[in-house]
């Protein structure tokens, strides 16, 4: 089993800063398969990248992932007030058909 | 407009059982892989269980193996999960979501119901 370890837990910035957030796989993942997906305090997630780095649709280019192997980043480059929520990787294996979560980062006002 | 509507929620004592229902419109129900993901409060987001298009693959997270079974009737653009033998851990929001094929990510998502196991 695929093990998704995200850093840092929790990440303080101020609007208008760059925020890199990280995910580290415990085995080598696929790209194709790796997701990143926001959410807000009592809201469902959102996709915000699939592929490792192909925006979802209607996303702002402000947010873009990338990545291989067992490190991936997803990057915002420039922090708006909407985007203060908490962050997901997830990833896809095969065989069997199965997804594994990050435990999530929280991107927090400063 | 694309919608995943859950329902079927609510408070449960441990060893008891619950069918969760997830109504999709808006789309062509038929050419997604669905799944469930559930939620503990104040936790992350854990998968549960996977049913491809026709019904052929079914997968479950260890922690449910055998206690839920996934379904779906694409007549009726619907999606089940049963869960039998619940216990205080299953306490959650239950989310379903979508996914064209895997690589494309869940790209949509009902807004969550909420089961509680408690005595």
């Amino acid at each position: 089993e695929i093990v998704l370890t995200q850093s840092p837990g929790t990440l303080s910035l101020s609007p208008g800063e760059r925020a890199t957030l990280s995910c580290r796989a415990s085995q080598s993942v696929s790209s194709s398969y790796l997701a990143w997906y926001q959410q807000k305090p009592g809201q469902a997630p959102r996709l915000l990248i699939y592929g490792a780095s192909s925006r979802a649709t209607g996303i702002p280019d402000r947010f873009s992932g990338s990545g291989s192997g067992t490190d991936f980043t997803l990057t915002i480059s420039r922090l708006e007030p909407e985007d203060f929520a908490v962050y997901y990787c997830q990833q896809y294996g095969s065989s069997p058909p199965e997804y594994t979560f990050g435990q999530g980062t929280k991107l927090e006002i400063k | 407009q694309v919608q995943l509507v859950e329902s079927g929620g609510g408070l449960v004592k441990p060893g008891g059982s619950l069918r969760l229902s997830c109504a999709a419109s808006g789309f062509t129900f038929s050419d997604y892989y669905m799944s469930w993901i559930r939620q503990a409060p104040g936790k992350g987001l854990e998968w549960v269980s996977y049913i491809s298009s026709s019904s052929s693959y079914t997968n479950y997270a260890d922690s449910v193996k055998g206690r839920f079974t996934i379904s779906r009737d694409n007549a009726k653009n619907s999606l089940y999960l049963q869960m039998n033998s619940l216990r205080a851990e299953d306490t959650a929001v239950y989310y379903c979501a979508r996914a064209l094929r895997a690589r494309y990510g869940m790209d949509v998502w009902g807004q969550g119901t909420t089961v509680t196991v408690s005595s």
